[in-house]
């Protein structure tokens, strides 16, 4: 079992410019939720998918959109990036219909915005 | 709206000693508490979670925490610290969204520092 996967670990951008990060979560689970963590800070929640459909977001804007694919796979997209996005961006995979499940995560995506 | 609070941003501790790392909850419903810990470039490791069952919940690498209702309190302990665990250490709260679906609320983190 593969466990959850990003992609890409690291990558640079330039304000203005948009990004899109991927995670395949682990098998068998069929819920992805994504998260932001800033330097120092806790994890943020931005967004959960299910069903190839955003079920609640975070307090995070509009730039920040996402899909998931059939597979149950996932990507988020930030659109007109900022210095500001620049974090850790952390993706949980977990299985809908279980009550407190346990959430498994991925090794994150490192952005930095330039 | 559920939250915690971890009230120390760093821990030092020697090897072999005691590690207590302390966290606060709130909660409207009975709560899940889970406590996470991440490594330097690391993604993210479930150590133990509480979801009302026993009290005292024991997880990997010697860690256990006890969930206190009268306290609101769900620290984490581990009687003999090993340089390994030198790593970020979240407690986390699952609450319910407005949609009735669970997300994670985490805290602010406290950085483990262990000596030799």
């Amino acid at each position: 079992d593969a466990g959850v996967t990003q992609s890409p670990t690291h990558l640079i951008k330039t304000r203005g410019q948009q990004v899109t990060l991927r995670c395949s979560p682990k098998s068998g689970h069929d819920t992805v939720s994504w998260y932001q963590q800033a330097l120092g800070q806790g994890p943020q929640f931005i967004f959960q998918y299910y069903e190839e459909e955003e079920r609640q977001r975070g307090n995070f804007p509009d730039r920040f959109s996402g899909h998931q694919f059939p597979n149950y796979s996932s990507e988020l997209n930030v659109n007109a990036l900022l210095l500001g996005d620049s974090a850790l961006y952390l993706c949980a995979s977990s299985l809908e219909g279980r009550m407190n499940t346990e959430a498994f995560f991925g090794q994150g995506t490192r952005l930095t915005v330039v | 709206a559920q939250s915690v609070t971890q009230l120390d941003s760093h821990v030092s501790v020697s090897e072999g000693t005691p590690v207590l790392l302390r966290c606060n909850y709130s909660s409207s419903y009975s709560p899940s508490l889970f406590w996470y810990v991440q490594h330097p470039n690391k993604g993210l490791q479930l150590l133990l979670k509480y979801t009302s069952a026993a009290t005292l919940v024991k997880g990997i690498n010697g860690f256990e925490a006890e969930f206190k209702k009268s306290e609101t309190s769900f620290h984490l302990t581990k009687p003999s610290a090993h340089m390994s665990d030198a790593a970020e250490y979240f407690c986390v709260v699952s609450g319910f969204m407005n949609t009735g679906f669970q997300k994670l609320v985490f805290g602010t983190g406290t950085r483990l520092l262990v000596s030799p």
